[in-house]
């Protein structure tokens, strides 16, 4: 199984800061994914990040909000920029894993006052 | 990307088994049928996929209906452990530009355990 770690775990900001969360895994992959969960609410995808390239952003999430880094095959970081208080979310990074399985970070817990 | 719908919640006792319910009528003869489950203040875990046949793994079985438009994630002993949400999730694995890999999530089912 592979090993996620997301940092910071949990966060309090002001609205109009920008908080940058780090996903490190323990081997190379080549994607990595990064969801958004609102409270009481499902999954959805914000981007892919590929080494290399810049990310793919889903439909609803744009660069200027979520800007990505990908600077190595174990590395990624998610910036959510200026913030408000509707980012209020958990932010969770994933790797997929012998083709079927993906694994997902333990998740940052992000609050705007 | 093709839908699945699942009860909003389901009870069970513990050490009685657990059958989780998803229809998936729009599957594609590509789609694996794959299961995941988030236990409270945790990322989602892999717990089982499967394509045409019944699969079982240490954590659960996943038994598919012979046309594949719906599925059941059984879980043979409860415990309260197994208390979380559990996604079913539709993926196809030869979809291009990494869509192969993205998994869309549904509003899963709610399993509460009681003791």
């Amino acid at each position: 199984s592979a090993v996620i770690s997301q940092k910071p775990s949990r966060d309090i900001c002001q609205r109009g800061t920008s908080l940058t969360i780090q996903c490190q895994v323990d081997s190379q992959v080549t994607m990595m994914f990064w969801y958004r969960q609102q409270p009481g609410q499902s999954l959805t995808l914000i981007a892919t990040a590929n080494q290399g390239s810049e990310a793919t952003y889903e439909s609803g999430f744009v660069i200027d909000k979520f800007p990505i880094s990908r600077p190595n095959l174990t590395f990624s970081t998610l910036t959510v920029s200026n913030m408000s208080p509707e980012d209020s979310s958990i932010y969770l990074c994933s790797v997929p894993r012998r083709g079927a399985e993906a694994f997902f970070g333990q998740g940052t817990r992000l609050t705007v006052v | 990307d093709a839908k699945t719908t699942q009860p909003n919640s389901m009870e069970s006792n513990e050490e009685e088994p657990v059958h989780l319910p998803c229809n998936h009528s729009t599957i594609s003869g590509t789609d694996y049928i794959h299961w995941y489950r988030q236990l409270p203040s945790q990322g989602p875990e892999y717990v089982i996929h499967g394509l045409t046949s019944n699969v079982n793994n240490r954590m659960a079985s996943l038994a598919i209906a012979e046309d594949r438009k719906s599925s059941t994630l059984i879980l043979h002993r409860a415990t309260l452990r197994d208390a979380a949400v559990y996604y079913c999730i539709l993926r196809d694995p030869w979809g291009s530009g990494g869509s192969n890999y993205k998994l869309t999530f549904g509003k899963g089912t709610l399993l509460t355990v009681n003791p």
